[in-house]
This record gives C-alpha cells, structure tokens and sequence, in this order.
C-alpha cells in the first residue's frame, strides 16, 4: 500500500511557466514533507522541505504548499527553467519511526 | 564538508554471486539509509541504521543484508544475486536534523 503517490510519472512544461508537481499521502501522522530533486546517475540533492504546522514555504522559484485535510501537497517552480528538468522525489515522515516514505517519482521536463 | 561517498560507482555481477557495497557517510551524521532505485519504481528502502544498529527495515528479501561500524560506514551486502537486483543502489546519511543527504549511487548490473 503506497503512503505516499506521486500520480504523474511525467510532466512537460514551457521553459518560463509555472510547474506544478503534486503529491498525497495517506497516513495523517505524517509530520514533515520533502521534495527532492534527481539528475541520471546521481543521487537525489533536497529541494525544499514543509512541516505540518505550516501550508506555504517558499525558497526562490520553489515553493511547497501543504493541504492537510486533503493530505496533499504541490511544489510549484516559477518560472521553469532548462536546469529544472529532472525527476522529482516527495519524501514524508513521521515521528513515530525515522523511515522517510517516498513517493514514484514525477519526471518534469521543461521545453525550450 | 565531505559528501556522502559510495563506492564502487558501477558494479558488473553475474548471477548467483554476492557483492558488496560501501558508503561513508558525512562527518558526524550517525544514521545511513540505503535505498533501491529501478525504472518507475522509485525509491525503495532497504534499511536504516543508526549507531551501528539496524533501526529500520523495508520489504526486501533476506539476501539483502547490512552493517554499520562504529566510524558510521556502512556496508550492504547481497548474496546470490538475481537478474532484478540490477538497479541504482543509493546511501543517505543523516545528522540530528530531518534532511538526508544522498551519495551518487552505485549502479550494479547482473548479467
């Protein structure tokens, strides 16, 4: 049973939109979200990150929004960049164990 | 600082071997986790150790095993290797705070 899905596999924006990348989850003990981003061949870096006590955090063109009684966030990339073509990761915990739960995976990819 | 460092980068395996793999973790974080990646499957966790004990483990059959030394580098081990184990082995460590820092991975192919 999957905790956390990321139901797009794949997602192609304009370079200069916006992208939105969405993620749920199941278990409502979950406490604090990531996303993380990955490069072929490379391990994946952190992105950015939101704990349950707030719905917005904003880092630059990044920015995640958490909605806590639909168990649902979106990291939103403004304006999408060539750079920003990857695949994004969404990671969840909570404090009941150290296990971060992850989700598929969304490949976004940005056009020129 | 130092990253997290995987070593080898690529493997090649034949069928029925085992192999090993490393991972030394950032200074002073005291938690490793290894993760398998396959095409569409994502991240699947494997274990977790943290002071040289297995604190956490996912679904993966008994052929998967691990350690930590007392330094926090940890091993992973997989004994009679199928043609599914080929895959993207990831190591993340982790320090006091939620953030996992991941190294880049060693690829291992069975053929």
């Amino acid at each position: 049973d999957q905790q956390v899905k990321q139901n797009s596999p794949s997602l192609s924006v304009q370079e200069g939109r916006i992208s939105i990348l969405n993620c749920d989850y199941t278990n409502s003990m979950f406490d604090y979200f990531l996303w993380y981003k990955k490069y072929p061949a490379e391990g994946p870096t952190f992105l950015i990150s939101i704990s349950s006590i707030k719905d917005k955090n904003e880092d630059g063109r990044f920015t995640v929004f958490l909605n806590k009684s639909a168990k649902h966030l979106s990291l939103h990339i403004v304006p999408s960049q060539p750079g920003d073509s990857a695949v994004y990761f969404c990671a969840a915990k909570d404090d009941s164990n150290y296990q971060l739960i992850w989700g598929a995976g969304t490949k976004l990819i940005i056009k020129p | 600082k130092a990253g997290v460092t995987q070593t080898p980068r690529y493997l090649i395996k034949t069928r029925g071997q085992q192999v090993t793999l490393s991972c030394s973790p950032i200074s002073g974080h005291r938690s490793v986790s290894w993760y398998q990646q396959t095409p569409g499957q994502g991240l699947q966790f494997l274990f977790e150790y943290f002071s040289e004990t297995q604190r956490n483990k996912g679904n993966f059959p008994g052929r998967f095993s691990g350690r930590q030394f007392s330094n926090s580098r940890s091993e992973m081990n997989v004994s009679t290797l199928e043609l599914g184990d080929s895959a993207l082995y990831l190591c993340a460590s982790s320090g006091a705070s939620y953030g996992y820092t991941f190294g880049s991975g060693t690829r291992l192919t069975v053929v």
